[in-house]
C-alpha cells in the first residue's frame, strides 16, 4: 500500500511568519492529496486539496504545492495567525484503491503571538 | 444536517469485554470509514465501506468487525477489548470514492483498563 512521510513532526513561528510542511509518499499512481487540520480535541477537517493534474492550488493565506516526479506535495501558510496553531496532516489516496487515504503522522504547529 | 455523528463520546471497558460503537451520517454518502488515531501516529484506516453490503478491511483491522446494512449507519464491533485498543477512533464519510473530501465525526475516546 501507500506510504506517506510527513515532516516536520512540530513546527513553532512567530506570529506573522510563514510555515511550510513536506510531506513524500510511495505510490506514483496516487492522484489525490488532502490536508486536513485538527484543533485540540476536535474532529479533522478538510482545509486544501490538489489533485495529480494540478501543480498548485492557492485558498487565501494557504497553498499547496505538488511535485509528482518527486512525488512530494507540501502546505504552506503564510501570515501565520495564532488560530492556525493546531495538528495538520497530509493524506494521499492510492491510485488502485477507491476512497482510501493514507495519512501522514501529523505536524503540531505552534505559532506564538 | 447533522453531517457525521457518533456515540458514545468517551468509554472506559476492561480487557476483554465487548462493545459496538455507532457512526451515522445524514448526508446520503456512500463510502464510510472508520480509523483510530493513536498519539503521534496520524490516523489509521480499520474498516471502510463503498456502500450498504459492502464492506473491506483497511490497515488495522484485526480485533474488529463491522457491518453495513444501511447508507447511514457503519457501527464498529469490539470485541474481546485489549489494552491496544485504546484510542480515539473517528468514523468518516465521503460522497465520492475518488476525490472526495472526508467528512469527519467528532470522535470516541476509548480506554481499555
Amino acid at each position: 500500500g501507500e506510504n506517506v512521510e510527513q515532516h516536520p513532526s512540530t513546527l513553532s513561528v512567530q506570529e506573522g511568519d510563514s510555515a511550510v510542511i513536506k510531506c513524500t509518499y510511495s505510490d506514483s499512481a496516487s492522484n489525490y492529496f488532502p490536508w486536513y487540520k485538527q484543533e485540540l480535541g476536535k474532529r479533522p477537517q478538510l482545509i486544501i486539496d490538489i489533485r495529480s493534474n494540478v501543480g498548485e492550488k492557492k485558498d487565501q493565506r494557504i497553498a499547496v504545492t505538488l511535485n509528482k516526479t518527486a512525488k512530494h506535495f507540501s502546505l504552506h501558510i503564510t501570515e501565520t495567525q495564532p488560530e492556525d496553531s493546531a495538528v495538520y496532516f497530509c493524506a494521499a489516496k492510492g491510485g488502485s484503491t477507491l476512497g482510501r487515504l493514507y495519512f501522514g503522522r501529523g505536524t503540531q504547529l505552534t505559532v506564538w503571538p | 444536517n447533522a453531517g457525521v455523528t457518533q456515540t458514545p463520546k468517551f468509554r472506559i471497558l476492561k480487557i476483554g469485554q465487548s462493545m459496538t460503537l455507532q457512526c451515522t451520517q445524514d448526508m446520503n454518502h456512500n463510502y464510510m470509514y472508520w480509523y483510530r488515531q493513536d498519539p503521534g501516529m496520524g490516523l489509521k484506516l480499520i474498516y471502510y465501506s463503498v456502500g450498504a453490503g459492502i464492506t473491506d478491511k483497511g490497515e488495522v483491522p484485526n480485533g474488529y468487525n463491522v457491518s453495513r446494512s444501511t447508507t447511514e449507519d457503519f457501527p464498529l464491533r469490539l470485541e474481546l477489548a485489549a489494552p491496544s485498543q485504546t484510542s480515539v477512533y473517528f468514523c468518516a464519510s465521503s460522497y465520492s470514492g475518488q476525490n472526495g473530501e472526508q467528512y469527519f465525526g467528532p470522535g470516541t475516546r476509548l480506554t481499555v483498563t
